[in-house]
């Protein structure tokens, strides 16, 4: 049973638009919450992560949307960019217990 | 910089093969992950370990083993490789979760084929 759902599997966009990543979570006890972006040949690293006690938290062009009640946060790349064509990873974590969502793999088309 | 380095990028073995995937540290952290990587499933939990010969299961450890006899260095054993093993093994490390550590970070990742 998968702990973490992410949609969609796959997004292509434009240069300069907004991607938009979304993820669902089952467990209260969660209380970290990253996005690892992933190149290929290379393994995932973090790129932004947020916690409970906030709704949004913006870094450049990638800011975390976060509803605590829903259970469900979202990551939004603004203007995007052809580098930032990976594939992207939503987790949720409680004490050792991290729990991946099942990747989006980002196009970027120029 | 936080630096985990695995042993190999691409491995080939055959089935039934014992299988060994080394994978170490440089920053001191006391947590280190196994972890496998395949389409449409996400990065799936195969063991952890909080401290030196300390392990635990994660969510899918049948078929494999670890070892971890200094801090630095977590190995993942397969004691008989078979074709469903094919995969790629992702290791990452953080530091226990005090204040703001909670990150993993991950290592290159071995590309395990098993024929």
């Amino acid at each position: 049973q998968q702990q973490v759902k992410q949609s969609p599997q796959s997004l292509i966009v434009q240069k300069g638009g907004i991607s938009i990543i979304n993820c669902a979570y089952e467990n209260t006890a969660f209380d970290y919450f990253p996005w690892y972006q992933q190149f290929p040949g290379k393994g995932p690293a973090l790129l932004i992560a947020i916690r409970p006690d906030v709704s949004e938290k913006k870094e450049g062009r990638f800011t975390i949307s976060f509803n605590k009640s829903a259970k469900q946060f979202s990551l939004h790349i603004m203007d995007s960019q052809p580098g930032d064509s990976a594939t992207y990873f939503c987790a949720a974590s409680g004490g050792h217990d991290m729990r991946f969502g099942a990747g989006t793999r980002l196009t970027v088309k120029p | 910089d936080v630096k985990v380095t695995q042993s190999s990028r691409y491995l080939v073995k055959r089935t039934g093969e014992k299988v060994f995937l080394e994978c170490v540290q440089d920053m001191d952290h006391e947590n280190m992950f196994w972890y496998r990587q395949d389409p449409g499933l996400g990065l799936r939990l195969i063991y952890f370990s909080y401290d030196v010969k300390m392990k635990e299961k994660g969510d899918i450890p049948e078929g494999y083993s670890v070892s971890r006899e200094k801090k630095e260095r977590f190995s993942l054993i397969l004691e008989s490789a078979s074709t469903n093993q094919t995969s790629m093994y992702l290791c990452a490390s953080s530091l226990t979760r005090t204040g703001s550590s909670y990150e993993q970070y991950f290592g290159p990742g071995t590309r395990l084929t098993v024929t």
